[in-house]
């Protein structure tokens, strides 16, 4: 069946670049459809990030615009996000899914504490 | 922006009970991309409703979705112990794609 794992430092310093990536299993995101990130900080509600096509086109919440980057590598199967000038207001559990017709299928999440 | 309303923020509930959610958008949601997830505690979302009432692959037939427009519910019929958790709903018809705060389901 369809997994996504998300990887990356659980620690990043304020004002550095956060970086994640995401791993596909049991579909080629070559294939089609969708692939985003949402976070959610502790205690608090779900947030889109922005979404990427296999093509690599992608689209951005207007809020983190200025600071993301999102890239697709179908020669290992990921998807990735930069998040760049990291604040303490970053720190959240961050997930990758993809979109098919909503969220269909997400990975177990990843905790990022932006920290000095 | 669309900005989704959800309603009531947290219901109290005993099994068995038959629960309504609302979710309201501030514009009209293109094509009723409106989909809705069940979140438990430190665990990822689970899409339940997608296209405001199409039920996700292994989705128990006692959630329901409805709605057109600006105004959509969540019915989950008889509630199970396993359904006590947070519900969102998601608009996936205009960018930004924008979730409600989320409602609370809790055991009475």
């Amino acid at each position: 069946q369809v997994q996504l794992q998300e990887s990356g430092p659980g620690l990043v310093k304020p004002s550095e670049t956060l970086s994640l990536t995401c791993s596909v299993s049991g579909y080629f995101i070559s294939s089609a459809y969708y692939w985003g990130w949402i976070r959610q900080p502790p205690g608090e509600g779900l947030e889109w990030i922005g979404s990427i096509y296999r093509s690599g086109s992608a689209n951005y919440n207007p809020s983190l615009k200025s600071r993301v980057t999102m890239s697709v590598d179908t020669s290992k199967n990921q998807f990735s996000l930069n998040l760049s000038s990291v604040t303490a207001a970053d720190t959240a559990v961050y997930y990758c899914a993809r979109k098919v017709h909503g969220f269909d299928i997400w990975g177990q999440g990843t905790m990022v504490t932006v920290s000095s | 922006e669309i900005v989704l309303t959800q309603s009531p923020g947290t219901l109290s509930l005993s099994p068995g009970e038959r629960n309504t959610l609302s979710c309201r958008a501030s514009q009209s949601i293109s094509n009723n991309q409106l989909a809705w997830y069940q979140q438990k505690a430190g665990q990822a979302p689970r899409l339940l409703i997608y296209g405001a009432s199409s039920r996700a692959t292994g989705i128990p037939d006692r959630f329901s979705g409805s709605g057109s427009g600006t105004d959509f519910t969540l019915t989950i019929s008889r509630l199970e112990p396993e359904d006590f958790a947070v519900y969102y709903c998601q608009q996936y018809g205009s960018s930004p794609w924008t979730f409600g705060q989320g409602t609370k389901v809790e055991i009475k």
